[in-house]
């Protein structure tokens, strides 16, 4: 079936300083990945949409600097998180679609959990 | 390894009752979600199992055995909107989510 990769699982970092999330499909190709922030017992909140070789589409209120998206090829996304603070610490889930337009079709990956000191 | 394991599809009639079961081995325990996705949409919270029981709200009620590694989704009164992509997940002892993949429900009339 559809997998998809998140690294790193966890990552503690210094206020100030950038950390990078991958998400990668391993054994499909996905040309739309999606990025999410989940506080605890709530609804995932869609950040952004990514689409391989185009700029990521940010949802309302998320700011684009801050949150950088990089989708180079059909098997890789990233979250850049620039210039962390501790107010940015949450749960950071992506998902890869390998089915359009179909319920289901959606496979998501494991979550990095970030804490910012 | 760890493994959730859901139906892939189920169908059911507008009106009627349907139970969506998850079953779960991973490395540990610290709760168990359900999720409601439709089609080009972020998933929404549905329920957070983390001990033993039903826990009832509205029209949705979830149940969970941790000793059994058992929970199930219960949807009542069935309508139409409810069809969409039901997903379960675990988070394990490293608080990770493992995720089902999902059951996709269909409502007929």
């Amino acid at each position: 079936g559809a997998v998809v990769s998140q690294h790193p699982s966890w990552v503690i970092c210094k206020s100030g300083t950038s950390v990078k999330i991958e998400c990668r499909s391993l054994d499909f190709q996905a040309t739309t990945m999606f990025w999410y922030r989940q506080f605890p017992k709530q609804s995932l909140m869609l950040m952004a949409t990514s689409n391989e070789g185009s700029k990521a589409t940010y949802e309302q209120g998320v700011e684009k600097d801050k949150f950088l998206i990089n989708h180079a090829s059909l098997t890789l996304s990233t979250l850049t998180v620039t210039s962390a603070h501790p107010e940015d610490s949450s749960f950071y889930i992506c998902s890869a679609v390998h089915q359009v337009d179909e319920i289901g079709g959606y496979t998501f990956g494991s979550g990095t959990r970030l804490t910012v000191v | 390894g760890q493994n959730i394991d859901q139906p892939t599809e189920m169908t059911a009639t507008e009106g009627a009752i349907v139970q969506i079961n998850c079953t779960y081995q991973t490395s540990g325990f610290n709760g168990l979600f359900w999720y409601q996705q439709h089609a080009g949409e972020a998933p929404t919270f549905l329920s957070y199992n983390v001990l033993d029981g039903l826990e009832e709200k509205g029209r949705f009620s979830s149940f969970l055995s941790r000793s059994k590694g058992y929970s199930y989704l219960l949807l009542k009164e069935l309508q139409m909107k409810d069809s969409a992509s039901y997903l379960c997940a675990v988070m394990d002892s490293n608080y990770q989510l493992i995720w089902g993949a999902g059951t996709k429900l269909i409502i007929k009339p």
